[in-house]
């Protein structure tokens, strides 16, 4: 079946612009999760979403972030008032079942964001 | 606060064996993960140890020791596709994964 998919795949956007990054999880895993990856750097959580709810936003970096799930399926993750720290490439990942389930995530290829 | 460290390079011949260790501090822990990445792609899973013990896939192993904090991804027969980032992951409450800052292997000729 279809694997994890996300649009952009590249977004270059001016500093102090919004930008929405979306995410289409494997059809019926529960569990979907958004990553942050600086080059050459490891992978940054930044929230976690079971279902619709989000139990788990510590990962984001401020509150230019947010991000929502509905339909216990697509998730868009929105940046507000973009800045070159934000320049990164943006991971989604999927998984059948949180908590000790969570830890074969399925990952999307990901958008590489530039902030210029 | 959560933490791991591992190995930022690695290099060995084809053929061989390398071993990449991790180590983690953490305030809540259900298992280690182990994931490869090539240059531009995704995170792909390759292993994970819930128990203390090795868990053994095709040429690929991984041991964790909960009481030392401490585990390792063991690749066998190493060929050149093997090249990539290999990221040690503790899986925490809630599901998600806290990786470490990745080993990047290279497989040489």
């Amino acid at each position: 079946g279809a694997g994890v998919s996300q649009s952009p795949s590249n977004k270059v956007t001016e500093k102090g612009k919004d930008v929405e990054l979306r995410c289409d999880p494997i059809s019926g895993h529960t569990a979907l999760y958004w990553y942050r990856q600086s080059l050459g750097q490891g992978l940054e959580f930044l929230i976690y979403f079971q279902g619709n709810s989000a139990p788990d936003k510590s990962g984001l970096p401020s509150d230019r972030f947010s991000a929502e799930r509905t339909g216990g399926s697509v998730s868009t993750l929105t940046i507000q008032r973009t800045q070159q720290e934000d320049s990164a490439v943006y991971l989604c990942a999927s998984s059948s079942g949180g908590q000790a389930g969570g830890y074969e995530q399925y990952f999307g290829p990901g958008t590489r964001l530039t902030v210029t | 606060g959560q933490s791991l460290e591992q190995p930022s390079e690695v290099t060995a011949v084809e053929g061989a064996i390398v071993q990449i260790n991790c180590t983690y501090q953490t305030s809540g822990f259900y298992g280690l993960s182990w994931y490869q990445q090539h240059d531009g792609g995704a995170p792909t899973f390759l292993s994970y140890n819930a128990l203390d013990g090795l868990e053994e896939t095709g040429r690929f192993s991984s041991f964790l020791s909960r009481s030392d904090s401490y585990g390792y991804l063991l690749l066998q027969e190493l060929q050149m596709k093997d090249s990539a980032s290999y990221f040690c992951a503790v899986s925490s409450p809630g599901g998600k994964l806290i990786f470490g800052q990745g080993t990047e292997l290279s497989v040489k000729p």
